[in-house]
This record gives structure tokens, sequence and C-alpha cells, in this order.
């Protein structure tokens, strides 16, 4: 079927710490991969995509590269910072912004000065 | 990015009533508006898919009859939860998309408890 696995938390990381949260997929045909961001009392928010095989996202200094072979789009940062203390979600689609989202459960990463 | 709010942003309902969330996008058309539900430490899980001045297009197990979504106008979009049980008791997130965008932008959410 389609789905999306990625890890699950919570996690807790000091300052400046180096950051992957794994997230792999399953779909037919090549979707579109999203991360999500949700910031405590906040809606979720577009961090990064990539709609096709080797494409790199970026933002924020958060990156993930869509891997058609592994199936996978693992988030990761060199440096937290407490700002970063969020819930992620990683997510797949289809080609457009009217797609159809299908979520991972999300990861809640809390990082400390 | 564009802005989409919720409103209610909790509500807490006897069980048998029935409670309405709305969803407006703020500052763009939204041609087309989804609605998740979250359950705690789970996915966002989609029950339906909503085109303006159309039925509204359910996700398998999803209640039509229950779970009532209705998108009048480009800037608004509602879910009825009729007669609400406790098991109804949820989150419930909106997101929108308009064809200025090539990404959904989502609502802050609403918690349902029901008593």
């Amino acid at each position: 079927g389609n789905s999306v696995t990625q890890m699950e938390g919570p996690v807790t990381l000091s300052e400046e710490a180096f950051l992957t949260i794994n997230c792999t997929y399953t779909a037919t045909g090549y979707p579109s991969l999203f991360w999500y961001v949700q910031y405590p009392g906040e809606g979720l928010q577009l961090l990064l995509k990539a709609t096709k095989a080797d494409d790199k996202g970026s933002n924020k200094g958060f990156e993930a590269t869509y891997r058609k072979e592994t199936t996978s789009f693992h988030l990761e940062k060199g440096s937290v910072q407490v700002s970063d203390s969020a819930v992620y979600f990683c997510a797949r689609g289809t080609q457009g912004g009217s797609e159809k989202l299908v979520f991972g459960k999300g990861m809640k990463l809390t990082v400390n000065p | 990015g564009a802005v989409v709010s919720q409103h209610p942003s909790w509500v807490i309902c006897k069980s048998g009533t029935s409670v309405k969330i709305e969803c407006r996008s703020l500052d763009f058309q939204a041609t087309t508006m989804f609605w998740y539900r979250q359950f705690p430490k789970q996915s966002l899980m989609l029950m339906a898919t909503s085109n303006e001045g159309s039925k509204a297009t359910y996700e398998q197990g999803v209640e039509k009859d229950k779970f009532l979504i209705n998108h009048a106008s480009l800037t608004l979009s509602t879910l009825t939860v009729t007669s609400a049980h406790p098991e109804d008791s949820s989150f419930y997130i909106c997101s929108a998309w308009g064809p200025s965008y090539d990404e959904q932008f989502f609502g802050p959410g609403t918690r349902l408890t029901v008593l």
C-alpha cells in the first residue's frame, strides 16, 4: 500500500547536535515527498520538499534528499537550535499542490540549551 | 505563506449533539480543502477532500453522514460532526490549496472533546 514510516520519538538533543530523522515510503510511481514541521501551538508548516528522484530539498539548515533506490527521504540538520524544538512529519503525495498527503506518525524533537 | 484559520480552536460538547468546525483561507482562494483527523501520538489521517462547489470525496472508512463537509465558497469549508460520541474526540485539522500555490496550507487545528 501507500504509506510513510518515520522515526518515532520523542527525541531530546543538546543545542548544536546533529539531527537525523529517518523516513521511508511505499508508493506506486514516484510521489512528491515532504517534511512538515509543527511548532508548539501552531499549524503544520511545509519545511521542505522534493518532487523527483535525487532532488534535495533544503530550508532553515535542514536538508533531505529524495532517494529512489532506498525509497527514503531522511531529514538532516548539522547543528540544531532550541528553536528547532517541534514535531516533524514526513509525508508523501502526488504531483501538484492539490494532492492528497499521506503522513508519517510524526516525531517530537526537543532541543535543550 | 498563506494563512488558514480554524474556529473554534477547541470545543467541548455533550454526546449526541452536533458540532461545526470552520476552516477559512484568509488571504487566498482555496479551490480545494482537506480535512484530517489526528489521534494522540499518531499521524494525521485524511478524512475527506472538498472542492469548492461540489460534494466532498471521503476516504475509505469515513462516514459521510456523520462527518458532513460543506465547501460553499472559495474561502470557507465547514466540517460538522453529527450526533457526536466520545470516540469522535480528536484533533481535527484542515488544509487549503489554491491554484496560486504549489503547496497546501494548514490550519492550527480544533480540539474536540465529546463528554
